[in-house]
């Protein structure tokens, strides 16, 4: 079975453009979160969704946005990009709402220049 | 204000001795914890997690022990391989959070394991 997939894997932008980061999570899997992780750092929670609707937004500016669509696929999107926005963004996925066992993909790297 | 804090940025043992990798954390709120393993290149992978209702775990080669009057839970790796050697993070959640999909992470501890 494939496990949760993200693209692109690698991403450079300049600042103040907007960026789209996509996650196909595991088949079955209704859950999807977000995660940005700096260099250093552990994973930071961005957002998660559950059947099409925001569950859980974490501490980022307004910048940052996300959605799910009916086949529980998800993007994240970021606005006017700045240089602390250069992380590793990870997806990770889940069955439902009550599960802990979240199933993490590769990440994309940002960089921002 | 970092809740779950591991202490040690990193550790190194030789091949077949124990590993014994470090958490604290602030919230006593926090009822479920999890430890995940990174390579560079790949997302953290799922390894083993507790129960707050519970003080010892255990899968395998790995264990994990809470000490919740002390805020503390550790993860006891033996014996230790070569194929061991990653970024292990630990990772909190809190009643009702399960509905958020919030994990809170410490910062990582980058085992070392020496053949």
């Amino acid at each position: 079975d494939a496990g949760v997939t993200q693209s692109p894997t690698h991403l450079i932008k300049t600042r103040g453009q907007h960026v789209t980061l996509r996650c196909s999570p595991i088949s079955g899997h209704k859950s999807v979160s977000w995660y940005q992780q700096v260099l250093g750092q552990g994973p930071q929670f961005i957002f998660q969704y559950y059947e099409k609707e925001e569950r859980g937004r974490g501490n980022f500016p307004d910048r940052f946005s996300a959605r799910q669509f009916p086949n529980y696929s998800s993007e994240l999107n970021v606005n006017a990009l700045l240089l602390g926005d250069s992380a590793l963004y990870l997806c990770a996925s889940r069955p439902g709402q009550g599960a802990h066992g979240y199933t993490f993909g590769s990440g994309t790297r940002l960089t921002v220049v | 204000d970092q809740q779950v804090k591991q202490n040690s940025p990193s550790l190194s043992v030789q091949e077949g001795r124990i590993s014994i990798l470090n958490c604290d954390y602030t919230n006593s709120m926090f009822d479920y914890f999890l430890w995940y393993k990174k390579y560079p290149a790949e997302g953290p992978t799922f390894l083993i997690s507790i129960s707050s209702i519970k003080d010892k775990n255990e899968d395998g080669r790995f264990t994990v022990f809470l000490n919740k009057s002390a805020k503390h839970l550790s993860l006891h790796i033996v014996p230790s391989q070569p194929g061991d050697s990653a970024v292990y993070f630990c990772a909190a959640s809190r009643d009702g959070s399960s509905n958020t999909g919030k994990l809170i992470f410490g910062q990582g501890t980058t085992l070392q394991v020496k053949p």
